[in-house]
């Protein structure tokens, strides 16, 4: 089945202890990227990649890492979360970076920063 | 930048009632419109997308036209059924402003639809 695996789905956290979100595709994308999605607020881009070994920032990148070793995976690394980054994580793919093309959505991750 | 608005929710409506939750945005360029659906503990699943003026998105009986001239991308359903009450995204993805295919969203628009 084609899909964006994330993990975990929730997380409880204290303010400074590094953390992880895995984000992997089985659907040989070419274009990942991490939103995050908070009330009143929709659904913002933190980082993007257009292909492996090619990353970016999107629109607030800040307190945030990415990396792309593999195609399949993306992970989101937040080396000192704070409770301002307590929010709904989305990780996504598409064939390719063209605007026409799909987005693959994964089912998210809750994380909450204390 | 770009932007999009759409209604503010809760909308709630009773099962077979038509539906319209209003979306209008501002874009550099052309770009492609999408609506896309949040189920209860699930990600968003493109629900249809329009990639030029004038062109109709549909699936599952939501519609969408992109209308240019009025800069909106409005969705509707003739009769809604219970298994819709979601949440609504309606979204823009334009090429200029960085970010490849980077979605600009709106805020959401949740539907409950009552029996």
């Amino acid at each position: 089945e084609a899909q964006v695996t994330q993990n975990p789905r929730y997380l409880i956290t204290v303010t400074g202890k590094k953390l992880t979100v895995t984000c992997s595709q089985n659907m040989n994308h070419e274009y990942m990227s991490w939103y995050r999605q908070d009330p009143g607020l929709g659904l913002r881009q933190i980082y993007y990649s257009m292909n492996v070994e090619v990353t970016d920032k999107g629109d607030v990148p800040e307190g945030y890492k990415v990396s792309r070793k593999e195609k399949r995976n993306f992970p989101l690394i937040l080396e000192s979360p704070s409770p301002n980054q307590t929010s709904l994580y989305f990780c996504a793919s598409s064939l390719s970076g063209r605007i026409t093309y799909e987005q693959y959505f994964g089912p998210g991750t809750r994380l909450t920063v204390t | 930048g770009d932007s999009v608005t759409q209604m503010e929710g809760p909308v709630t409506l009773s099962e077979e009632a038509f539906l319209t939750i209003n979306c209008t945005y501002t874009a550099t360029g052309y770009p492609s419109l999408f609506w896309y659906v949040q189920y209860p503990g699930e990600g968003l699943q493109l629900l249809l997308k329009a990639t030029k003026a004038d062109d109709k998105g549909s699936n599952k009986g939501f519609e969408a036209t992109y209308r240019k001239e009025t800069t909106s991308f409005h969705l509707e359903k003739g009769s809604v059924q219970v298994s819709d009450s979601a949440v609504y995204f309606c979204a823009l993805s334009d090429g200029f402003t960085g970010g490849g295919n980077k979605l600009t969203f709106g805020t959401g628009t949740q539907l409950k639809v009552e029996l």
